[in-house]
């Protein structure tokens, strides 16, 4: 059974950085496009940055683009969110998922929960 | 930046048939896929390309998109079914944009 399984997340002063891990099993992680995604406390999925197969194609959204580094290892089947700069804002839970076919996300991690607080 | 909309709440009696729609300009030219999520688990896939549904997914959950609108039909709604539902689209040159979500109440 495939599986992604997040870790990193923790409790971070505002201005600090952190980076996420989502390990994924299975020898087939280099075939496909990973997404991050994150949920703030009560609220809704946002997404927040993709990475193509081989790792040379990223895109970010708006309001992580500059402070956030989206990156893979497909040696060790793992993708890598790293964050610096970090704000009250981004406190969420952040899930890395799979994507398919250029339209839906069909395997998601547990999530890792990242606080940014003083 | 392109945005999809969802109604925050719907409610539906068991076994009745629930509806939730997400809206968008043109959303019927891109692709549609809807995730459910419950308290404390991850988002699971329920429809995908607008109208597909994973394996293990029940016959229950249909979707079709067209026009500006998606919906997501739940028929013969059960107890287990109540939960958060998202929205998303696909185009070849955007990533998934979310809806915001609706809590589906089953009552």
């Amino acid at each position: 059974e495939v599986k992604l399984v997040e870790s990193g997340g923790g409790l971070v002063q505002p201005g600090g950085s952190l980076r996420l891990s989502c390990a994924a099993s299975g020898s087939t992680f280099g075939n496909y496009w990973m997404h991050w995604v994150r949920q703030a406390p009560g609220k809704g999925l946002v997404w927040v940055s993709r990475i193509d197969s081989d790792g040379t194609g990223t895109t970010y959204a708006d309001s992580v683009k500059g402070r956030f580094t989206i990156s893979r290892d497909n040696a060790r089947n793992t993708l890598y969110l790293q964050m610096n700069s970090l704000r009250a804002e981004d406190t969420a839970v952040y899930y890395c998922a799979r994507e398919r076919d250029v339209s839906y996300l069909d395997l998601w991690g547990q999530g890792t929960l990242l606080t940014v607080a003083s | 930046s392109y945005e999809v909309t969802q109604p925050p709440s719907v409610s539906v009696s068991p076994g009745q048939t629930a509806i939730i729609p997400c809206s968008g300009e043109k959303l019927g030219d891109k692709y549609v896929c809807w995730y459910q999520q419950k308290p404390g688990q991850s988002p699971l896939l329920v429809i995908f390309q607008d109208k597909k549904r994973p394996s293990g997914i029940p016959e229950r959950f249909s979707g079709s998109n067209s026009g500006n609108t998606s919906t997501l039909t739940i028929s013969g709604t059960q107890a287990m079914d109540e939960a958060d539902y998202y929205c998303q689209a696909w185009d070849s040159i955007s990533d998934g944009v979310f809806g915001g979500g609706t809590k589906l109440t089953v009552l």
